[in-house]
């Protein structure tokens, strides 16, 4: 068991620039999320999906933001035209669909500074 | 709406002593689950401690125990014999049933030596 990785583990950009993180979930979950921290303050959800179904969007997430997990496997969160706004940790974390409730296991995040 | 509020912003504690984290949080769901999650600094979310609202019985692992009271939707933590190790942000996470964790602002727990 590997656990959940993402890359980069840094990113600066220019504001207006595009950039792309990717995550890998632990191999058998069927659930992948995305979170976003900024400083101070708890994780706010993005995003989720179920396998390749993208099941919900937090409002947080705007048209620039874009989500894919193609094949079910590893997932790949874009962000067009970034704002400062955007500078933030986002985190990723994958759980095993089960009756009782499943836990999330996160990354270590990418951060995201917006210049 | 669905909140989580820690009023603890920042903790201390002596080591080898206890300290309990508060948390409470509203929600119309019956049923639903809770999750402590410690971050060290520069370091990843790590699951602490889970509880099924469904269940009376409070959770326990090893230092790390809760102490949960659903009618006053209070979820707190008590770490025993705390070791430096514990040093991190806690955060109080509950799923309230629709697949995402709902965090609090999280309380920052430093041990003295």
């Amino acid at each position: 068991d590997t656990g959940v990785s993402q890359n980069p583990r840094h990113k600066i950009t220019k504001r207006g620039q595009n950039v792309t993180f990717r995550c890998d979930p632990i191999s058998e979950h069927n659930r992948l999320y995305w979170y976003r921290q900024t400083l101070g303050q708890g994780p706010e959800f993005l995003t989720y999906f179920q396998n390749e179904a993208q099941l919900e969007k937090s409002r947080l997430l705007s048209d620039r933001f874009s989500a894919e997990r193609p094949k079910g496997s590893f997932s790949t969160l874009e962000i067009q035209r970034t704002e400062q706004g955007d500078s933030a940790m986002y985190l990723c974390a994958s759980s095993l669909e089960l009756a009782w409730g499943p836990e999330q296991y996160f990354g270590p995040g990418t951060r995201l500074t917006v210049t | 709406a669905q909140t989580v509020t820690q009023s603890q912003p920042e903790m201390s504690v002596q080591e080898a002593e206890t300290v309990t984290l508060s948390c409470t949080y509203d929600t119309s769901e019956s049923d639903y689950y809770l999750f402590w999650y410690k971050q060290p600094p520069s370091r990843q979310m790590i699951l602490v401690i889970r509880q099924e609202a469904y269940k009376q019985q409070n959770a326990t692992e090893n230092r790390f125990s809760v102490n949960f009271q659903k009618a006053a939707k209070s979820f707190s933590l008590k770490i025993s014999d705390s070791q430096l190790g514990d040093a991190a942000m806690y955060f109080c996470a509950p799923n309230f049933g629709n697949e995402k964790l709902t965090f609090g602002t999280g309380t920052r727990l430093t041990i003295i030596p």
